[in-house]
């Protein structure tokens, strides 16, 4: 069973601080995505990275998947109140077509 | 382009009860997809249909099912309810992988929040 980690599990801050957030497995795999959920709704694709050593910048969003394609980072510059929400990590092992998420990161920012 | 719909959005039902599901995917998208979120276990596969077959199936007893219809619809069915099956039923639908570049990007829909009591 591939086990994604994330870390931190719960994370509060202030409007304007940079953050980031971890995701780690000990499997491979031939891509990872990224995900915000919001209360009450479904979770939303922010980004697929694909290549190892891989960095995608989204505004003040920077995602990075690891050399090894076994862990991925997500950092925030100037975090904003409209960055609240869940944020998961999925990992896609290219053979079995179904994804496994991460624990999830709730990360609130407060004016 | 409209968006994965679920219904209904809220129900509320009693142990031992059955509930159905539906899900409307994305035109275009034949793959479905099912998850459980809860707060202590987060978000778990259920199962995958992919024209009309089921094509992958999580570790979630046989109470659980689920089918897909022609037009890519697809529903699931939760029987003999249990209090712990409460929690937020998320549908995800996807391109078919040769039209995705082999990404398996899930476009999820907003969720039927089941309450069991």
């Amino acid at each position: 069973t591939q086990l994604l980690e994330q870390s931190p599990q719960f994370l509060s801050i202030q409007e304007g601080e940079n953050l980031t957030v971890y995701c780690n497995s000990s499997s491979v795999f031939s891509s990872l995505q990224w995900y915000r959920q919001e209360p009450g709704e479904g979770p939303v694709l922010l980004v697929t990275v694909v290549t190892g050593g891989e960095v995608k910048k989204l505004k003040r969003l920077t995602f990075q998947f690891g050399d090894a394609r076994k862990d991925s980072s997500l950092h925030i510059t100037a975090a904003q109140p409209g960055d609240t929400g869940l944020y998961l990590c999925a990992g896609d092992t290219g053979t079995a077509s179904k994804l496994t998420f991460g624990t999830g990161t709730r990360l609130q920012v407060t004016l | 382009k409209a968006g994965v719909t679920q219904t209904p959005r809220y129900l509320i039902k009693t142990r031992g009860q059955q509930v159905t599901l539906s899900c409307s995917p994305i035109s275009g998208h034949r793959s479905v997809s099912w998850y459980q979120q809860t707060p202590g276990q987060g978000l778990q596969f259920l199962f995958e249909y992919f024209s009309e077959t089921q094509r992958n199936k999580g570790n979630f007893p046989g109470r659980f099912s689920g089918r897909q219809f022609s037009n890519s619809r697809s529903e699931m069915n939760v029987s003999t309810l249990e209090l712990g099956d409460s929690a937020l039923y998320l549908c995800a639908s996807s391109l078919p992988l040769r039209l995705a570049g082999a990404l398996n990007e899930q476009f999820f829909g907003p969720g039927t929040r089941l309450t069991v009591l």
